[in-house]
């Protein structure tokens, strides 16, 4: 099972909105709404801000967005802000090991 | 609390053996998903395996099994992390994360994430 496909930076200035893809197969995304968004500061466990898709879990701003289409799920951080800068993870079911796949991860930076 | 507290950072030699472990509180131990995630230096996140506490289910990545043995004890609401031969290249951080937190239902979205415990082997 690969790691689903993301780039590897971002960058956007403030205010500015972002989106970062995450490409994945049928076996995954794409057979599945089962994909959730993590993010990462250094030096810290990752946190969940999406799950299902676009569901976002108490207490995550509504700045984020998450969306699918296909075989490729897409998260938004729209009114960017420089506490948004870390390291952003997709994260699908897959069919295949019944486990979950991690995307390669993407660093966003804000300018 | 709702939480996962993993047990302390561990400096170990190649060979050697280890189990770490990760302690869940606040919510229904036995009837959730718990996983193991490893993250090694400057690198992104791997799915290792996850168990079921209830039945002990438990579900390997292929890149993984055979090489760490994950169980959980339900009385104690404790998961944990085994190896029976340690190698260098098992030197990251290992996270557990749990289905335990209150927003997930199910597929793989886990809203409980312990500290980390970072693994340091030397050759």
């Amino acid at each position: 099972q690969s790691a689903l496909a993301q780039p590897a930076s971002v960058s956007g200035s403030p205010g500015q909105s972002i989106t970062i893809p995450c490409a994945g197969t049928a076996n995954d995304i794409g057979g599945y709404d089962y994909v959730s968004w993590f993010q990462q500061h250094p030096g810290k466990a990752p946190k969940l801000i999406i799950f299902d898709v676009s569901n976002r879990p108490s207490g995550i701003s509504h700045r984020f967005s998450g969306s699918k289409s296909g075989n490729t799920a897409s998260l938004t951080i729209s009114g960017l802000q420089p506490e948004d800068e870390a390291n952003y993870y997709c994260n699908s079911y897959s069919g295949s090991t019944t486990l979950g796949v991690f995307g390669t991860g993407t660093t966003v930076t804000v300018l | 609390d709702v939480q996962l507290v993993q047990s302390g950072a561990e400096v170990k030699k190649a060979g050697e053996s280890l189990k770490m472990s990760c302690k869940a509180s606040g919510y229904n131990f036995a009837n959730h998903w718990i996983g193991w995630v490893r993250q090694m230096p400057g690198k992104g996140l791997e799915w290792m395996g996850i168990i079921w506490p209830g039945d002990s289910e438990t579900r390997y990545s292929p890149s993984f099994r055979g090489q760490v043995t994950i169980s959980a004890d339900p009385s104690i609401y404790t998961a944990y992390l085994h190896w029976s031969s340690l190698k260098a290249s098992d030197t990251a951080i290992y996270y557990c994360a749990s289905q335990g937190g209150g927003d997930c239902s199910g597929g793989s979205c886990y809203d409980l994430w312990g500290q980390g415990t970072v693994l340091t082997v030397s050759s």
